[in-house]
């Protein structure tokens, strides 16, 4: 069973950073692009940034881009996501999920809430 | 950057009403594209992939349509448990984006 796990959320002063994670079991990792996707309290989602499978490429949504970096760590079947500069703007719900978020795995996510 | 115009932004139904929701992608994605079912304080889930393709589970009223800058998903006799927000989102190429999302609503 393919399960995603995402943790490293709380409450951060703006202008402060945060990481989170995003555990991922049940598939073999390394062969599988992953994204963040993150959703504002009673908003759409939006799509944060994409890591490819071995880590080698990374794209940014322009809301993001400067600001945080995707990674992966394929000895520890984790995803990450830095953000700095945190904004009041980045105040979300934050899904790991597999692919280009095109796929039908999700994490629960994490809640990031960015306080001015 | 793709634009995804999803409409309507809301819309109300009743129990039994067949359903369209559109999204309109601002240039050509050919079939890279999925619906999700998102319901509130929940995870969005997978309807449909690649278009037209029923995510295994979900119930044979769904269904998705279109190619290249025209997609449809249809829900052909709405049920209870469909209301909810749908989101369309292309993944033809970055940035990756997302309609706006319907809200379906009980009449």
């Amino acid at each position: 069973e393919i399960q995603l796990l995402e943790s490293g959320g709380g409450l951060v002063q703006q202008g402060g950073s945060l990481r989170l994670s995003c555990a991922v079991s049940g598939l073999t990792f390394a062969n599988f692009a992953m994204s963040w996707v993150r959703q504002a309290p009673g908003k759409g989602l939006e799509w944060v940034a994409t890591v490819t499978g071995s880590g080698s490429a990374t794209y940014y949504a322009d809301s993001v881009k400067g600001r945080f970096t995707i990674s992966r760590d394929n000895s520890k079947n984790t995803l990450y996501l830095q953000m700095i500069t945190l904004r009041a703007e980045d105040t979300a719900m934050y899904y790991c999920a597999k692919d280009r978020a095109d796929s039908d795995f999700w994490g629960q996510g994490t809640l990031v809430t960015v306080s001015s | 950057d793709i634009q995804m115009t999803q409409s309507p932004s809301a819309m109300s139904a009743s129990v039994g009403d067949r359903v369209t929701i559109t999204c309109q992608a601002s240039q050509d994605i050919s079939n890279n594209l999925a619906w999700f079912q998102q319901k509130p304080g929940k995870v969005p889930k997978r309807l449909i992939y690649g278009a037209s393709t029923l995510q295994g589970g979900v119930p044979s009223r769904f269904s998705g349509s279109g190619s290249g800058t025209e997609f449809t998903l249809t829900i052909s006799s709405l049920q209870p448990e469909d209301f909810a927000t749908y989101h369309c989102l292309q993944h033809n190429s970055f940035p990756i984006t997302f309609g706006q999302g319907t809200r379906l609503e009980i009449k």
